[in-house]
């Protein structure tokens, strides 16, 4: 069964710093990695979506990556804003994604 | 909007009521999914339907009862559930399923479930 890990579990930093979050899974055969955002007590937002042929996606400030062979996946977020504060989660799968518990971002102004 | 819809937004229930958690999706998408969020633990797929027929259910217990009676629209019914059943029960959405490529998941913002 597929296993994703997610570390580190909160992460507070200065306003404008880049950062890595990082995301790890157990069974390489995987079609989709998928990252999310969630605010507290609401739903999810997808992030970024990288299918299983792909390496990487960027959207405005976000990248992220895939090394399917060594199981790991990073979201890399520039010059962040405390508008990015919020849980960040990744997950693995097709039918039936598996996710990570998450790493709490808070931006500091 | 998020394209997926969910009601109601919180809920409150006694351990003997029937309620019904209700989803709907207006993305055209093929395949929808139950996922519960409990304090403090990863996400939890419950059940998985694909084309209206159910292709997964984790070990949920039976209180827990799904129902997708056409692409757009997903039920959860819930009767004489416990207090370790309050959670945030979020709907998805995705196009592909069982055997076909997933183009990645929409979600709704979920239904908060108190059970007293």
């Amino acid at each position: 069964k597929q296993e994703v890990t997610q570390i580190p579990a909160a992460l507070s930093v200065p306003e404008g710093e880049n950062l890595v979050l990082n995301c790890s899974f157990t069974d390489s055969a995987i079609y989709n990695l998928q990252w999310f955002r969630q605010d507290p007590g609401k739903g999810l937002t997808s992030l970024l979506l990288i299918q299983s042929s792909q390496r990487e996606q960027t959207s405005g400030r976000l990248n992220a990556s895939l090394d399917k062979s060594s199981g790991r996946s990073t979201l890399y977020i520039a010059a962040s804003q405390p508008g990015d504060s919020a849980t960040y989660l990744c997950a693995v799968g097709n039918n039936d994604m598996r996710f990570g518990a998450g790493t709490r971002l808070t931006v500091k102004p | 909007e998020t394209g997926v819809t969910q009601t109601p937004r919180h809920l409150v229930m006694g351990m003997t009521n029937k309620k019904s958690l209700k989803c709907e999706q207006h993305l055209g998408h093929n395949a929808m999914y139950w996922y519960k969020q409990s304090a403090k633990k990863p996400l939890e797929l419950m059940f998985v339907y694909s084309l209206e027929e159910r292709v997964e259910n984790n070990s949920v217990p039976s209180r827990f009862s799904p129902e997708c009676p056409n692409s757009s629209h997903l039920f959860l019914h819930l009767h004489t559930l416990q207090p370790e059943d309050s959670a945030l029960y979020l709907c998805a959405s995705s196009q592909g399923g069982a055997g076909l490529t997933n183009y990645g998941y929409t979600f709704g913002s979920g239904t908060r479930l108190t059970v007293v």
